[in-house]
């Protein structure tokens, strides 16, 4: 069926380098993608969000990059910091529908 | 503060019981969604309100029940039906379609 999941369960990158966490989708329909951060015990963040009739988009550190022909999405993180560590999801949302369809998720471990 | 609050933090059951979890939210939110979490893995939904007095299942609604008297307020009963209820629960609210979902703080459900 229709999924949203993820390359790697589990990255490791040393403080100061740049993060990419990647995740594909399957929707062709989906016109809105989000990127959420949860840290343990706790809810999820929102981090940053994209639109279809976008193909990249900066925040504060974070870009997600979107790219429709293959299905992909991506979030950079530039000069990871140990306050990164945490778990991050891609969120797809079908175009028309107000329901948010969630990826299982990357463990990000950010070590010194 | 606007936000989304979810109480309690902890929640302890009895097998065979019903145990309701609250959602409460100040922030003019039209939609509001509980979602259910497992160890390691996605979101995925229970139920959702997009209007007072209205709601419809998720994917996963069975052993579930909710009510949407007041916009502010979106509660979830875990019931006797649900044969696997020990998880992480998640409310969320949402502005309007095509915005991101501001996510409470969890309530996490032990059966004992």
């Amino acid at each position: 069926g229709e999924s949203v999941g993820l390359h790697l369960p589990t990255l490791s990158v040393q403080e100061g380098d740049n993060s990419i966490i990647n995740c594909a989708y399957s929707n062709s329909a989906s016109d809105y993608f989000i990127w959420y951060k949860q840290e343990s015990g706790k809810g999820p963040q929102f981090i940053i969000d994209i639109r279809s009739n976008m193909d990249k988009r900066q925040g504060q550190r974070v870009t997600v990059l979107l790219n429709k022909t293959v299905k992909h999405l991506s979030l950079q993180i530039a000069a990871t910091q140990p306050g990164d560590s945490a778990v991050y999801f891609c969120a797809e949302n079908y175009r028309d529908t107000d329901k948010l369809i969630f990826g299982t998720g990357t463990r990000l471990q950010v070590f010194p | 503060d606007g936000g989304i609050t979810q109480s309690p933090k902890y929640l302890f059951r009895k097998e065979g019981q019903n145990v309701t979890l609250s959602c409460e939210q100040n922030l003019n939110h039209d939609a509001m969604y509980w979602y259910r979490q497992d160890p390691g893995q996605g979101l995925r939904l229970i139920y959702y309100s997009q209007i007072v007095n209205d709601f419809q299942k998720g994917d996963i609604a069975e052993g579930y029940s909710v009510s949407r008297e007041k916009k502010e307020s979106f509660p979830l009963t875990v019931t006797s039906a649900q044969k696997n209820p020990t998880a992480f629960y998640l409310c969320a609210s949402i502005s309007g379609s095509k915005d991101e979902q501001f996510f409470g703080p969890g309530t996490r459900l032990t059966v004992l």
